[in-house]
């Protein structure tokens, strides 16, 4: 499995956007790029995925370079409610057919007011 | 709530006791997993059930045992722990060749006296 490298924390501010990124340089042809949300004590939530180029939901953007090698997650005007760990993982459907997701130490984002 | 329901959410227990977790998920799902995750540490992979078969076991101690009856109920069963196996045991649920990774639920909050 890929092994992902993200900054340990970042500071923004309310209405700021927030770029966030993540370098996988071992990233697999088959391996997806995804993108989890954690608040304390509380179970990871997914947030975005994608393969290549470009993907948009109505909560973030995932920028993906030709390359494959390194990812960027946007968020949009920042709120206080959106200080949380996020954290980049690498992975794709194994054989067996489940998906194995190996978590690091993820990005520690403080919004503040 | 995410569709993935955790009992209990907070358990005190003793080292000579026998306790369950329990885990429920109702999206139809077909792989099941036991997270834990300890205090300024990132998520560990405990184990990974795809159709109901314990596909993973990432070295997890024997006092920790899992079942998994069918695809919906994921069971941890816990016997003689150690104060050190306090941490938050997070489950989650995903489908085979599905693009909205994991699904988390709330996890509970283990504490070993």
């Amino acid at each position: 499995l890929a092994k992902t490298t993200q900054p340990i924390s970042m500071d923004s501010y309310e209405g700021q956007e927030v770029n966030i990124t993540c370098s996988h340089n071992n990233i697999a042809t088959n391996d997806y790029i995804t993108w989890y949300q954690q608040f304390p004590s509380q179970g990871p939530r997914f947030i975005i995925q994608g393969y290549k180029t470009k993907v948009t939901n109505e909560v973030a953007s995932l920028f993906i370079p030709a390359d494959r090698k390194s990812s960027t997650l946007s968020l949009p005007r920042v709120s206080l409610s959106d200080t949380a760990v996020y954290y980049c993982l690498v992975g794709g459907v194994v054989t067996g057919g489940y998906n194995k997701l190996i978590f690091g130490a993820g990005t520690r984002l403080a919004v503040h007011p | 709530e995410t569709g993935v329901t955790q009992t209990p959410r907070h358990l005190v227990m003793g080292m000579t006791n026998k306790k369950s977790l329990k885990c429920e998920q109702h999206l139809g799902h077909n792989a099941m997993y036991w997270y834990k995750q300890s205090a300024k540490k990132p998520l560990e992979l405990m184990f990974v059930y795809s159709l109901e078969e314990r596909v993973e076991n990432n070295s997890v101690p024997s006092r920790f045992s899992p079942e998994c009856p069918n695809s919906s109920h994921l069971f941890l069963h816990l016997h003689t722990l150690q104060p050190e196996d306090s941490a938050l045991y997070l489950c989650a649920s995903s489908q085979e060749g599905g693009d909205d990774g994991y699904t988390f639920g709330s996890g509970t909050r283990l504490t070993v006296v």
